[in-house]
């Protein structure tokens, strides 16, 4: 099975900073790649797909890139409605795994 | 505008059966993979199967393989997820995800809670 490593755990950020998460792919997995973002009580939401192709209705703010096996999103000015827990998940074979996902709270 | 409903969660004993139903709108069933993803309490999320857009093909997770079984109708726009045999660590909320292979969109869920 693929793991998908997550870092970190969580994060706590202020207003407008800049943010990083990453997921750690154990093998190759191509741009199979997404993330989500799930508010407390909520169904989760695609925020990418494809590694870094931006879901409809999503803020640019967000987005996702690729180093090899390390994929990564990023939002580039924090916003109060930003805070929940994300997770990434590798679509390229199945078992379909997701990461342990990041709590990312406002500071 | 998509829509995905599900229905049919509860509490249910320890090696019963429950049949999950999801139904869909907005868009055309028939031409797409549909999955079910599910969330222990307070956990993370755990892919658990995906049938393909006419149901010849279907994917599990290997601690839920010969117990659920996921399937589809097609005709009434409709994915279900048959547990059997299920276990106390089947307990958790299950949501309908789809269309397609991203997961672009999530059902509100379903609480599924096996315990004696």
């Amino acid at each position: 099975d693929i793991q998908m490593t997550q870092s970190p755990a969580s994060l706590s950020a202020s207003l407008d900073e800049i943010v990083t998460i990453t997921c750690q792919a154990s093998q190759d997995i191509g741009n199979w790649l997404a993330w989500y973002q799930q508010k407390p009580g909520k169904s989760p939401q695609l925020l990418i797909y494809g590694a870094t192709s931006l879901a409809d209705g999503v803020p640019s703010r967000f987005s996702g890139s690729r180093s090899g096996t390390q994929y990564s999103l990023k939002i580039s000015r924090l916003q109060v409605e930003d805070t929940g827990i994300y997770y990434c998940l590798q679509r390229y074979s199945a078992p379909y795994t997701f990461g342990a996902g990041t709590k990312l709270e406002l500071k | 505008e998509v829509q995905l409903v599900e229905s049919g969660g509860g509490l249910v004993q320890p090696g019963r059966s429950l049949k999950l139903s999801c139904a869909a709108s907005g868009f055309t069933f028939s031409d797409y993979a549909m999955a079910w993803v599910r969330q222990a309490p307070k956990k993370g999320l755990e892919w658990v199967a995906t049938i393909i857009y006419d149901g010849s093909s279907t994917y599990y997770r290997d601690s839920v393989k010969g117990r659920f079984t996921i399937s589809r109708d097609n005709a009434k726009s409709t994915l279900y997820l048959q547990m059997d045999s299920l276990r106390s660590e089947d307990t958790a909320t299950y949501y309908c995800a789809g269309p397609g292979i991203w997961f672009a969109y999530w059902g509100q869920g379903t609480l599924v809670t096996v315990s004696s």
